[in-house]
């Protein structure tokens, strides 16, 4: 597509129920990110895939947090078990061969809230 | 760590130029890069430098990198209300598994 995109754009959960966030990226890049941005905080790296290599799982908060991507296509971001402290927007970004010194193109990200 | 610090609020007239300063403590840093935030939107990229430049200016925004003191600032000039946002600053030192190292950002609120 055009751009990164994600959904749902908001999603509101109790506390303890699982979600799952999909992130759409641009068609031929290779790289995706997941970040989290908690309100007032700046980015927090989550997880890395690049083409079919082994993702990068480096920056996950905890084992309730797992993501997926088939390829170079859709990824899927899951949570677990949902405590407040996930509540935060979470963006996806993918970049191409040159996506070093392009920097990354960026979703509009998912609002998560838990009650 | 890699660590990037900037001031949270940047407070300016509309028409006065903004500056916003960033930062950053990795050494090796490559490239580095100021994000525009809108409310309810992801990050757009509007510029970056490469840490073998000290300068880089594109129509109203101007980059400014000392390497030196590990210091970089982005001037917007005639600041306009569309300009309201939220401006982060990233480092990366190669991309791939390192991705982007971000600041907390700096909201810049313009005055009538």
């Amino acid at each position: 597509g055009a751009g990164v995109s994600q959904s749902p754009s908001n999603k509101v959960t109790e506390k303890g129920k699982d979600v799952e966030l999909r992130c759409d990226p641009i068609s031929g890049h290779t790289a995706l990110y997941w970040y989290r941005q908690r309100l007032g905080q700046g980015l927090e790296f989550l997880i890395y895939f690049q083409g079919n290599s082994a993702p990068d799982k480096s920056g996950l908060p905890s084992d309730r947090f797992s993501a997926e991507r088939t390829g170079e296509s859709v990824s899927t971001l899951t949570i677990q078990r949902t405590q407040q402290e996930d509540s935060a927007v979470y963006l996806c970004a993918s970049s191409g061969r040159t996506g070093v010194r392009r920097g990354y193109t960026f979703g509009s990200g998912t609002r998560l809230t838990v009650v | 760590g890699e660590d990037v610090e900037q001031s949270l609020f940047l407070s300016v007239r509309e028409g006065d130029s903004s500056v916003i300063n960033c930062t950053y403590t990795d050494s090796s840093s490559t490239y580095l890069y100021w994000y525009k935030q809108e409310p309810g939107a992801g990050l757009q990229l509007l510029t970056y430098i490469f840490s073998n430049m000290d300068m880089k200016q594109d129509q109203r925004l101007t980059v400014l990198l000392n390497k030196k003191d590990k210091h970089l600032s982005l001037r917007i000039a005639d600041t306009q209300t569309g300009d309201s946002a939220i401006y982060f600053c990233a480092e990366t030192s190669g991309g791939g598994a390192d991705g982007l190292t971000f600041g907390k950002g700096t909201h810049l609120i313009i005055q009538p």
